[in-house]
């Protein structure tokens, strides 16, 4: 069945750091693509997402772009802030409308 | 525009007991996904109701069961609670049969059992 595998965490950076959290996929057609956010204590925001091969999503600052090839999804961010601290998921969502996701990637930021 | 919004916030229940929890959909959707997180997990399928209808289901027991009324708001009863049913239950909610693929996250419901 379909599957997302993320990089385990936590990735621990200083601020103004680059961030890259790696995210691949097991699915059979052509799946919609989506990094989720959650901060502490809430629920899930849609950070970005990309429906077909070759699409970048971006948001706030933080990118991926939809590699069919690689079957990867990899979010990246120039210069993290503390702010971005949070456990970043992937996701994606195949031919039924149901998202499956990875197991989440905590991000630490220090000053 | 009024976004996902559940209830309550937490819950603490008796092994055995069942639970129902709430949730009002965003302005204009019409499909409702229920979520279920433990933790340090990715949220797991449960179930996802399209106008009125269950529109497919997840890898959970029957005693997970769901409505959606007219007004496309949904509640999750589980019923014969275990202690592995704590988690973070988070409702979402789209556009279904539109084509849209954004689903719209609720602040989520606490769920412990003891």
């Amino acid at each position: 069945g379909d599957s997302v595998t993320q990089m385990e965490g936590p990735v621990t950076l200083s601020e103004e750091a680059f961030l890259t959290i790696n995210c691949t996929y097991t699915a059979t057609g052509y799946p919609s693509l989506f990094w989720y956010v959650q901060y502490p204590g809430e629920g899930l925001q849609l950070l970005l997402k990309a429906t077909k091969a070759d699409d970048k999503g971006s948001n706030k600052g933080f990118e991926a772009t939809y590699r069919k090839e690689t079957t990867s999804f990899h979010l990246e961010k120039g210069s993290v802030q503390v702010s971005d601290s949070a456990v970043y998921f992937c996701a994606l969502m195949g031919n039924t409308d149901k998202l499956i996701f990875g197991t989440g990637t905590r991000l630490q930021v220090f000053p | 525009e009024t976004g996902v919004t559940q209830s309550p916030t937490h819950l603490i229940k008796t092994r055995g007991q069942q639970v129902t929890l709430r949730c009002s959909s965003q302005s204009g959707h019409n499909t409702v996904s229920w979520y279920q997180q433990a933790l340090g997990q990715g949220p797991q399928f449960i179930f996802q109701y399209y106008r009125e209808e269950e529109n497919g289901r997840g890898n959970f027991p029957p005693r997970f069961s769901g409505l959606q009324f007219p007004n496309y708001s949904s509640e999750l009863n589980v019923n014969a609670l275990e202690l592995d049913d704590s988690a973070l239950y988070l409702c979402a909610s789209s556009l279904g049969g539109e084509g849209s693929y954004e689903q719209y996250f609720g602040p989520g419901t606490r769920l412990t059992v003891t």
